[in-house]
């Protein structure tokens, strides 16, 4: 098992560009998240999905879109990148949201 | 909503040392969790346990769900323990299914 994957690693954007951060779980999990780690701040819980083609609002919503076509994958969409949004981002997946969470490798997200 | 805190946020210890690190919430919790983030900003799950006492290794994790407390115990610490330790609490609602996590413990293990 790959585990949680998540690319990319490393991106840089320029203020008002968009794009699709890729999540992808190999471990049949219903509930997927994404967090954003800030420093000092811990880590944020931006949507969740308890399930293809269910979907919701995390504590930092704004700006983000999500969707949940298949239990594997779960991307995550910046609409117009905003230099606030630089972050490293986690996914997250596991068989319910009262179980061990297993959480992908980051994408480090600069935006200029 | 929770409010979920942890002390102390920073921890310098000798290798060997043993310590105990504090995670505090503001209301009755479904499920607690303790990860470590190494410093390659890896996480990793080391214990589900929102109540009870649970021991993995040199590890081991007691949380009072009464008292709203959970803690962390390292013992003979080693350098490859050093890190960010964060406790995730989940207040379940129907329909509100969140992790909450605290802001961390750094912890740092000098040779």
């Amino acid at each position: 098992n790959a585990g949680v994957t998540q690319t990319p690693k490393f991106q840089v954007l320029k203020t008002g560009q968009s794009m699709t951060l890729q999540c992808a779980q190999d471990m049949n999990h219903e509930y997927m998240s994404w967090y954003r780690q800030d420093p000092g701040m811990g880590l944020r819980l931006i949507h969740y999905s308890v399930g293809a083609g269910i979907t919701d609002q995390g504590e930092v919503p704004n700006g983000y879109n999500v969707s949940r076509s298949t239990t594997e994958d779960f991307p995550l969409r910046l609409l117009s990148a905003a230099p606030s949004q630089t972050s490293v981002y986690f996914c997250a997946s596991s068989p319910d949201v009262t179980d061990t969470q297993y959480f992908g490798p980051g994408t480090r997200l600069t935006v200029l | 909503g929770i409010q979920v805190e942890q002390s102390p946020p920073d921890l310098i210890l000798q290798e060997g040392a043993n310590s105990t690190l504090r995670c505090n919430f503001s209301d009755s919790v479904n499920n607690l969790q303790w990860f470590h983030q190494n410093p390659w900003g890896q996480l990793i799950n080391l214990f589900y346990i929102p109540s009870g006492t649970k021991q993995n290794g040199r590890l081991s994790a007691t949380t009072v769900a009464t008292e709203r407390y959970s803690l962390l115990y390292i013992s003979s610490s080693q350098t490859t323990d050093s890190g960010v330790y964060f406790c995730a609490v989940l207040k379940s609602n129907f329909g509100n299914e969140k992790l909450t996590f605290g802001t961390g413990t750094r912890l740092t293990i000098i040779p």
